[in-house]
């Protein structure tokens, strides 16, 4: 079974509007990072979070992290029709593995 | 430098049948993780190996299995492959998978049907 959930299933978006999704996990974490996936293709790697940091930005994505709550949300800011894509958060506990989320499937219309 | 090279990206398979699927990491990762996704359950883990060991492994039946070569390159084999079983299978590498360096690179996966 996943490790956590992600929130919304699905987003539309108009082109230059900003998009965030939200994510939730079950155990206790060394890291969360997110995933970006274009239409069965292998996922691509945005942001990693260590579980000491509250947020974190890189280009046009800002991500957050609550530990207390087990939440983590993705901020695309100014979308673009090339951010359509499903998007994963992953964290990563003491296990080795990754543990994903259902998965946010983002369409940006032009 | 390259990235993670999954083989073969196609596979049509019989009921019954058995197949491998091979992934060669970024060089110098030695860590290799694969990864079952289909529409129904998601990415499901399946197994992690680290230098030659198997750390991890995911719920699936003993009809899963995987090596890790000396190299860093990793197999993975589906025995008496059942119509539940196609799926994307992707691989991941990684420098390590403790400490901070814990990024998982993916291959573009291997697309496998079951007939």
């Amino acid at each position: 079974s996943q490790q956590g959930e992600e929130d919304p299933q699905a987003l539309s978006i108009q082109e230059g509007e900003n998009a965030t999704m939200n994510c939730s996990y079950k155990t206790s974490i060394n890291n969360l990072q997110w995933y970006r996936q274009n239409s069965g293709r292998g996922l691509v790697h945005l942001i990693l979070i260590r579980s000491n940091e509250r947020e974190k930005h890189s280009g046009r994505l800002r991500v957050t992290l609550d530990t207390s709550k087990k939440s983590s949300s993705l901020l695309i800011t100014a979308s673009r029709a090339a951010d359509t894509a499903s998007y994963f958060c992953a964290s990563r506990g003491d296990d080795y593995k990754l543990s994903f989320g259902a998965g946010t499937t983002v369409t940006v219309r032009a | 430098k390259a990235g993670v090279t999954q083989t073969p990206r196609y596979l049509i398979k019989t009921r019954g049948q058995q197949v491998t699927l091979s992934c060669s990491p970024i060089s110098g990762h030695r860590s290799v993780s694969w990864y079952q996704q289909t529409p129904g359950q998601g990415l499901q883990f399946l197994f992690e190996y680290f230098s030659e060991t198997q750390r991890n492994k995911g719920n699936f039946p003993g009809r899963f299995s995987g090596r890790q070569f000396s190299n860093s390159r990793s197999e993975m084999n589906v025995s008496t492959l059942e119509l539940g079983d196609s799926a994307l299978y992707l691989c991941a590498s990684s420098l390590t998978t403790s400490g901070t360096n814990t990024e998982a690179f993916f291959g573009q996966g291997t697309r496998l049907t079951v007939v």
